[in-house]
């Protein structure tokens, strides 16, 4: 399972454009790229998820260059309710091969200020 | 029910005692996971079950136990509760698995203190 690596924190303002980059070495071919979202005394929430390139949907865009070894999550004009843990996850496609295991790691804690 | 449900929301539970913490889906989602979750540490997998009948352990399996008898539940069980067991406990149930890493979907909780 690939390690992923990412900022332990990052601080914001409202209305700015935050990316937060993941770096995941040992991605392998089957592995897709997956970010979810916590807020405070909640479950995780997922975002966005990608195999290549650029993906973009009504909360964010992921963007991942061709090796594939990290990716860059991207908010736009992030708010106060924006503030929360982001994680990055690099998950095996093949669900029941062998036990399948999803790690969060510690994520990013993001703070947006006024 | 709307996706996930846990139950207790919270729970002070003394050591050595046995405690069941309850999880229930109406997506008729095939997988389920328990994970734990403690301070500064993310999100840890405990057990997880790829479909009724069938579990696996993850992470932190050790002092713990689930069942799968139907699609929809997927109890947790600590036989003999230690300290170290306070966490907040999250289930999350997703689709049978594809072509693609699947979606997890999260309950909201459990938040469990031994004392």
């Amino acid at each position: 399972l690939a390690k992923t690596t990412q900022p332990i924190s990052m601080d914001s303002y409202e209305g700015q454009e935050v990316n937060i980059t993941c770096s995941h070495n040992n991605i392998a071919t089957n592995d897709y790229i997956t970010w979810y979202q916590q807020f405070p005394s909640q479950g995780p929430r997922f975002i966005i998820q990608g195999y290549k390139t650029k993906v973009t949907n009504e909360v964010a865009s992921l963007f991942i260059p061709a090796d594939r070894k990290s990716s860059t999550l991207s908010l736009p004009r992030v708010s106060l309710s924006d503030t929360a843990v982001y994680y990055c996850l690099v998950g095996d496609s093949r669900l029941f091969t062998g036990g399948f295991k999803t790690i969060f790691g510690a994520g990013t804690r993001l703070f947006v200020k006024a | 029910i709307a996706g996930i449900t846990q139950a207790p929301t919270s729970q002070i539970l003394a050591a050595g005692r046995r405690m069941t913490l309850r999880c229930t889906q109406d997506m008729r989602h095939n997988a389920m996971y328990w994970y734990r979750q403690d301070l500064g540490l993310g999100l840890r997998l405990i057990h997880y079950s790829n479909t009724a009948g069938t579990t696996g352990k993850g992470e932190v399996p050790d002092g713990y136990s689930v069942s799968r008898a139907n699609t929809d539940d997927f109890p947790l069980t600590l036989a003999s509760a230690v300290p170290s067991q306070t966490s907040v406990y999250f289930c999350a149930s997703s689709e049978e698995g594809t072509s693609r890493y699947n979606e997890q979907f999260f309950g909201p909780g459990t938040r469990l203190t031994v004392l």
